[in-house]
């Protein structure tokens, strides 16, 4: 099945950076999303974007769905933005919903 | 406009027990899927429902089901409860058959002891 790999795994940063998380994926895509996990677990939409860049206040998104990457840009960091980031895909079958590992982001004030 | 919303939102079992979970999709939504994410991962794929009907399965065994009732809102139950099905249970609901955008609910917390 595909697989969807995530980087990096852990973040650090102060209140005011920038930042950009990267997501893989190993074979060609539906449909791409970015999601922000708060503390009590849950999955916040950030954007669906299987190709293309979107961009949403602080947050924009680029997915090059031919080279099978897609970056999330968090600029001006808060530390509201910790959290849990993950990138999910829909492999280009329509069978599977696959959600990539993680980047842990903390933003410290 | 409601987004999808789950109950309970934490359940402690025992080992062997059953448990059912309850979900109702988004408003305008026909399409619920169910993940569930284990402590430190992302969530994985059980199944998604669409038309009452199971449509797609992930690697779950058969103590996994589900339903989903005319109105959209769907349960998944899991038999023979163990250790490792401690869990997030998280539901998701999208606007066309297959995936699309997906709206996820805040979860249901399963312990079993």
């Amino acid at each position: 099945g595909i697989q969807v790999e995530q980087s990096p795994p852990d973040l650090i940063l102060q209140e005011g950076a920038n930042s950009t998380l990267r997501c893989n994926f190993s074979d060609s895509v539906n449909n791409l999303q970015w999601f922000h996990q708060n503390p009590w677990g849950q999955l916040i939409n950030l954007f669906y974007i299987p190709s293309g860049t979107k961009q949403n206040g602080r947050l924009s998104a680029t997915t090059v769905a031919t080279e099978r990457y897609s970056l999330l840009y968090i600029s001006s960091s808060q530390t509201t933005d910790s959290g849990v980031y993950f990138c999910a895909v829909e492999d280009n079958y329509g069978q599977n919903f696959v959600f990539g590992p993680g980047t842990r982001l903390s933003v410290l004030p | 406009d409601a987004g999808v919303t789950q109950s309970p939102t934490h359940l402690i079992k025992t080992r062997g027990q059953q448990v059912t979970l309850r979900c109702s999709p988004k408003s305008g939504h026909d399409t619920v899927s169910w993940y569930q994410q284990a402590l430190g991962q992302g969530p994985q794929f059980i199944f998604q429902y669409y038309e009452e009907e199971e449509r797609q399965r992930g690697n779950f065994p058969d103590r996994f089901s589900g339903h989903q009732f005319p109105n959209y809102s769907s349960e998944l139950n899991v038999n023979a409860l163990l250790l490792g099905d401690s869990a997030l249970y998280l539901c998701a609901s999208s606007g066309v058959e297959g995936w699309n955008e997906q709206y996820f609910g805040p979860g249901t917390r399963l312990t079993v002891t």
